[in-house]
């Protein structure tokens, strides 16, 4: 049973629409991330965050915006959505990654049209 | 830097065959390594970890893998495959900086056929 839940699962919108894809998860993991996958494609980095009032930018450049202004609660959000943002996203948290990994969620697939 | 590489993007067996997936390491500090699964239109599931114990791992669904210091090697191991391993496997290492992230492989994609 997964303890981090990404809403909505498959999105199809418009372009120049904003979007937000919502990440929360019950385990009071410190820990958040967020990953972009193309289909059959490596996992890549966009926002992590270590705590409250806390999110970096991770190693591929990303257009979009997250906060964490709640522990349980990491959302993503495109103020501008473009067919170039179609991907899935991948939502994970942690407590201690050395010792236990990730948990992940089920994913958001994306579609800009 | 730490770094993974998996050889092979696409692996096909036969049901019944031995799965191999292989993965290789680089890491400045004593490596903690991961397994991850992937099925269709879902997120990443754990199979297993390595953290320093023992290093032949046993994880769920029958997968193991063995720790290799000298080959600096990880390999995914299953003595028989199963129509329903077909997934995308993934290999993790412990990034630095605090053990805070994990740097993961390209994906290893695993086909099963009759």
């Amino acid at each position: 049973e997964a303890d981090i839940y990404q809403t909505p699962r498959y999105l199809v919108i418009g372009t120049g629409k904003k979007i937000t894809l919502e990440c929360s998860q019950t385990m009071g993991h410190d820990k958040m991330y967020w990953y972009q996958q193309d289909p059959g494609m490596e996992l890549h980095l966009i926002h992590y965050s270590y705590g409250v009032n806390s999110t970096e930018k991770g190693d591929l450049s990303s257009e979009s915006t997250v906060s964490r202004i709640r522990t349980e609660h990491f959302p993503l959000t495109l103020e501008s959505a473009r067919p170039s943002h179609t991907s899935q996203y991948l939502c994970a948290s942690s407590e201690d990654s050395r010792n236990y990994g990730y948990t992940f969620g089920s994913g958001t697939r994306l579609t800009v049209v | 830097a730490q770094s993974v590489t998996q050889l092979g993007s696409h692996v096909s067996v036969s049901e019944g065959a031995l799965v191999l997936l292989r993965c290789n390491y680089s890491s400045s500090v004593p490596p903690y390594l991961f397994w991850y699964v992937q099925y269709p239109n879902q997120g990443l599931q754990l199979l297993l970890k390595y953290t320093s114990a023992a290093t032949l791992v046993k994880g769920i669904n029958g997968f193991e893998a063995e720790f290799k210091k000298s080959e600096t090697s990880f390999h995914l191991t299953k003595p028989s495959a199963h129509m329903s391993d077909a997934a995308e496997y993934f290999c993790a290492v412990s990034g630095p900086g605090g053990y805070n992230k994990l740097i993961f492989g390209a994906g290893t994609r695993l086909a099963v056929h009759p």
